[in-house]
């Protein structure tokens, strides 16, 4: 079985600090997603990595794919309070079915 | 950018009653869909993979007569949750993949099931 393990489950840090949200597995994955999900909705992908080592950049949020493809990370820079919600990480090997990891609930004070 | 539509959005059931939920690709085919539950403060589990013009795929431990998916056209798939309990209250999810050339995975805004 193919599992995603993400931590922390839960971080809660004062606007403006920096935090750093991982996804590791022991399964080689062909891409790997972040969702962000608020409550009653559902996921909203942020972006999709799919080569090892890969970094890719959206605004505050620094994504990276590792070299074995088997882990993942998120970096979020000052954060705010509009960056509050469910972070998911989700992966997939060479088609749509997509198992998602456990998440990470974050919550930015004002 | 492609839109799933999930309806309804929210349903309360009596014990042992059938629920039906619609999920529906508007700008695009989507000749798999995908279903997922959700429980509070968790992450979302796959339930199964439906197929257009064929059976669906269920994910281990998955009950398929009591989820009936059917997947009748290339924007449709229904999940019906039948004689419902109150441990089949969750928030459920469906997705399906579109986008042309650069094809992903959409998600519908969910359905919050709750039975009493």
């Amino acid at each position: 079985t193919q599992l995603l393990e993400q931590s922390p489950q839960f971080l809660s840090i004062q606007e403006g600090e920096n935090l750093t949200v991982y996804c590791n597995s022991s399964s080689v994955f062909s891409s790997l997603q972040w969702y962000r999900q608020e409550p009653g909705e559902g996921p909203v992908l942020l972006v999709t990595v799919v080569t090892g080592g890969e970094v890719k950049k959206l605004k505050r949020l620094t994504f990276q794919f590792g070299d074995a493809r088997k882990d993942s990370s998120l970096h979020i820079t000052a954060a705010q309070p509009g960056d509050t919600g469910l972070y998911l990480c989700a992966a997939s090997n060479g088609g749509f079915k997509t198992i998602f990891g456990a998440g990470t609930r974050l919550f930015v004070k004002a | 950018g492609a839109v799933v539509s999930q309806h309804p959005s929210r349903v309360i059931c009596k014990s042992g009653t059938s629920v039906k939920i619609e999920c529906r690709s508007l700008d695009f085919q989507a000749t798999t869909m995908f279903w997922y539950r959700q429980f509070p403060k968790q992450s979302l589990m796959l339930m199964a993979t439906s197929n257009e013009g064929s059976k669906a795929t269920y994910e281990q431990g998955v009950e398929k007569d009591k989820f009936l998916i059917n997947h009748a056209s290339l924007t449709l798939s229904t999940l019906t949750v039948t004689s419902a309990h109150p441990e089949d209250s969750s928030f459920y999810i469906c997705s399906a993949a579109g986008g042309g050339t650069n094809e992903k995975l959409f998600f519908g805004s969910g359905t919050q099931l709750s039975v009493l």
